[in-house]
């Protein structure tokens, strides 16, 4: 029953490198959504997802890829990753009006 | 201009106390839902309460209410008789239904609630 699990929990990486951060729900929720959350600004949203195979973008996409080829993931990948990138990652899911979040992975980018 | 505006970078409550978190809103879809989020230090994102735009009377959720107000666009958050668990980070946040928002949140900046013994 463990919902949504993001992995890794904690990564720290170079300027420059790709990431790849993992979303993983037990459920079938259709929506998926991916958010930065930075001091001073709350929590804004990256991309999302409505289906497998459909993504779009959120507020702050640049420097961000998604894909969504099942239902139960949605990994998000820094391609060059650099400093402001820096930031703490949820990944939710949708559920009725509900929102789930997932723990949170923390990146840091030196 | 930022559609959640919560104007209270921090507050501080006597245990047992109550307290009101402030949260005002600006869209001009005429459905939409209003949510609180507590995130403990321990960093999780814990869902607390729902309004909907057209729900007639104000949420409550135990110990949780939202005052809303909905001509002022505000929706704050009470927490009555106040513990010290309640000490987190509160985030206002509002979905737009309308315009294909595709159930996206647009997140305030959060105030940081601390109770004291």
């Amino acid at each position: 029953d463990a919902g949504i699990t993001q992995s890794p929990r904690y990564k720290i990486t170079e300027t420059g490198r790709q990431v790849t951060l993992m979303c993983h729900q037990t459920w079938s929720h259709s929506y998926m959504f991916w958010y930065r959350q930075d001091l001073g600004h709350g929590l804004r949203l990256i991309y999302y997802s409505a289906a497998a195979d459909i993504t779009d973008k959120g507020e702050v996409p640049d420097g961000y890829v998604v894909s969504r080829s099942k239902t139960e993931n949605f990994p998000l990948t820094l391609e060059s990753a650099t400093r402001s990138q820096t930031s703490v990652y949820f990944c939710a899911t949708l559920y009725g009006y509900e929102q789930f979040f997932g723990p949170g992975t923390r990146l840091t980018v030196l | 201009a930022q559609k959640i505006t919560q104007t209270q970078p921090g507050m501080f409550v006597q245990e047992k106390e109550a307290v009101t978190l402030d949260c005002t809103y600006d869209t001009s879809d005429p459905s939409y839902g209003l949510f609180w989020y507590k995130q403990p230090s321990s960093g999780e994102m814990i869902f607390l309460i729902y309004q909907g735009s057209y729900d007639q009377q104000n949420a409550t959720e135990g110990r949780y209410s939202l005052n809303f107000q909905k001509a002022r666009k505000s929706a704050n958050l009470v927490i009555s008789a106040s513990q010290l668990g309640d000490s987190a980070m509160y985030f206002c946040a509002m979905r737009e239904n309308s315009g294909g928002s595709n159930y996206k949140l647009t997140f305030g900046k959060g105030t940081l609630l601390t109770v004291n013994p």
